[in-house]
């Protein structure tokens, strides 16, 4: 089975200061792996994904990840942290052996983001 | 639609009463999920579609709970019987297969009195 843990349910950084959400996977087939950020009262929206191509992905909104897989892990990372980036960010892992979420997604209990001005 | 579309955004219900969830997905999109996401549970997976079949329904959390999609489109979440427990956001989303990324709706919240 599948699944994905997510350290820290808060974290908080300056405006400007880079960000560092971590997210570790535990996957029994090659995974796929998907950030997501939720603003206040509206759904998911995709970030980014990772589907065994390159390592280093990058996503909208300046954000990047990089899978490790020695350390099964897939952290999200932005340089510079703007205002607008305080939101709820989840990981996940494509449920089945299927591959890309096709048969669902298992995600991460999720971290809430917070910039301090 | 240009995106996946929910109804209602917000319903409260009776204890013991039933209700009907509906997801609109994007047009083509041939695949179709439900979430519940929930203060103490988080996200969970519910039911996914491709097409008009569910090939997995072991998600549902209890036999309260049933799903349908017709023509390859809409779909309705039926849950019997409320429960205060099923209190949360169904959250539907569509997408184009495997490796498409999903769609997500705007949720549901749903609340039971």
């Amino acid at each position: 089975a599948q699944s994905v843990t997510q350290l820290g349910s808060h974290v908080s950084v300056s405006e400007g200061a880079l960000v560092l959400l971590r997210c570790n996977y535990s996957s029994s087939v090659p995974p796929y792996l998907f950030w997501y950020v939720q603003y206040p009262n509206q759904g998911l929206q995709l970030l980014l994904k990772y589907t065994s191509a390159a390592t280093l992905v990058k996503g909208i909104n300046g954000f990047e990840a990089e899978f490790k897989k020695s350390e099964t892990s897939f952290h999200l990372t932005k340089p510079s942290a703007h205002m607008s980036d305080a939101a709820e960010y989840f990981c996940a892992v494509s449920r089945g052996r299927s591959g890309g979420g096709a048969d669902g997604l298992t995600f991460g209990k999720g971290t809430h983001l917070i910039i301090q001005p | 639609g240009a995106g996946v579309s929910q109804s209602p955004s917000n319903k409260v219900t009776e204890k013991g009463k039933d209700v009907e969830l509906r997801c609109d997905p994007i047009s083509g999109h041939t695949a179709l999920y439900w979430y519940r996401q929930s203060l103490g549970q988080g996200l969970e997976f519910l039911i996914y579609f491709q097409g008009n079949s569910a090939p997995d329904k072991s998600g549902l959390p209890s036999d309260r709970f049933s799903a349908e999609r017709t023509g390859g489109s809409v779909s309705t979440l039926t849950i019997q019987r409320t429960q205060q427990e099923d209190s949360a956001v169904y959250l539907c989303a569509s997408s184009l297969g495997a490796g498409g990324g999903y769609t997500f709706g705007s949720g549901t919240r749903l609340t039971v009195v």
